[in-house]
């Protein structure tokens, strides 16, 4: 358990549509990281969010977007929802970069299938 | 760029030992990790090593050298649950965002 947690499990659209995906970071952690991890692939970095702010972005289009609130718990919206979107959603919580190690403690993700 | 490599399958026996390598470009050098992924489940962390040379945690250990760019997790003694992917991970040059490998899948047999 890493105090990392995601909803929901599992999700199904259709092509077009739009999702909100949500993550609660573990207690101390002030920076969230989401990843996209398709079916026998290594995550791929989208974005990071630091003070509720994007601290660095993937490769990925500007229909996927994000928000932290002051909480640290952040979401990740996606719009215009294609099929390639069909992943394993993971966040992940740490300390602010500097911290020694900055180790980075996942979620159990959200299993998203476009259809 | 932060190409990672490391092979896609292995298979060892239970109570055996088994050597996972990763290989990545050394420019910007940040640390590298070693995370652990269950089918369906979240990557957890194993290790991070940002100096050369073997770090030992219990039946795992991990191994760095940076001159050469090469990193391999070290498994012993090993057991049925072990098998899961193995994700080889380098933050980016400036910042902790991390480039992970396409993870080497381990399968434990009798």
């Amino acid at each position: 358990e890493t105090g990392v947690t995601q909803s929901p499990t599992h999700l199904i659209k259709t092509r077009g549509q739009q999702v909100t995906l949500r993550c609660s970071s573990q207690s101390g952690h002030n920076t969230v990281s989401w990843y996209q991890q398709a079916l026998g692939q290594g995550p791929q970095f989208i974005f990071q969010y630091y003070r509720e702010e994007e601290n660095g972005r993937g490769n990925f289009p500007p229909r996927f977007s994000g928000l932290q609130f002051p909480n640290y718990s952040s979401e990740l919206n996606v719009n215009a929802l294609e099929l390639d979107d069909s992943a394993l959603y993971l966040c992940a919580s740490s300390l602010p970069s500097g911290t020694a190690k900055n180790i980075q403690y996942f979620g159990a993700g959200t299993r998203l299938s476009v259809l | 760029g932060q190409n990672i490599d490391q092979p896609t399958e292995m298979t060892a026996t239970e109570g055996a030992i088994v050597q996972i390598n990763c290989t990545y470009q050394t420019s910007g050098f940040n640390g590298l990790f070693w995370y652990q992924q269950h089918a369906g489940e979240a990557p957890t962390f194993l290790s991070y090593n940002v100096l050369d040379g073997l770090e030992e945690k219990g039946r795992f250990s991990s191994f760095l050298s940076r001159s050469k760019g090469y990193s391999y997790l070290l498994l012993k003694e090993l057991q049925m649950k072990d098998s899961a992917s193995y994700l080889c991970a380098k933050p980016g040059a400036g910042s902790y965002q991390l480039t992970f490998g396409k993870g080497t899948k381990l399968s434990v047999i009798p």
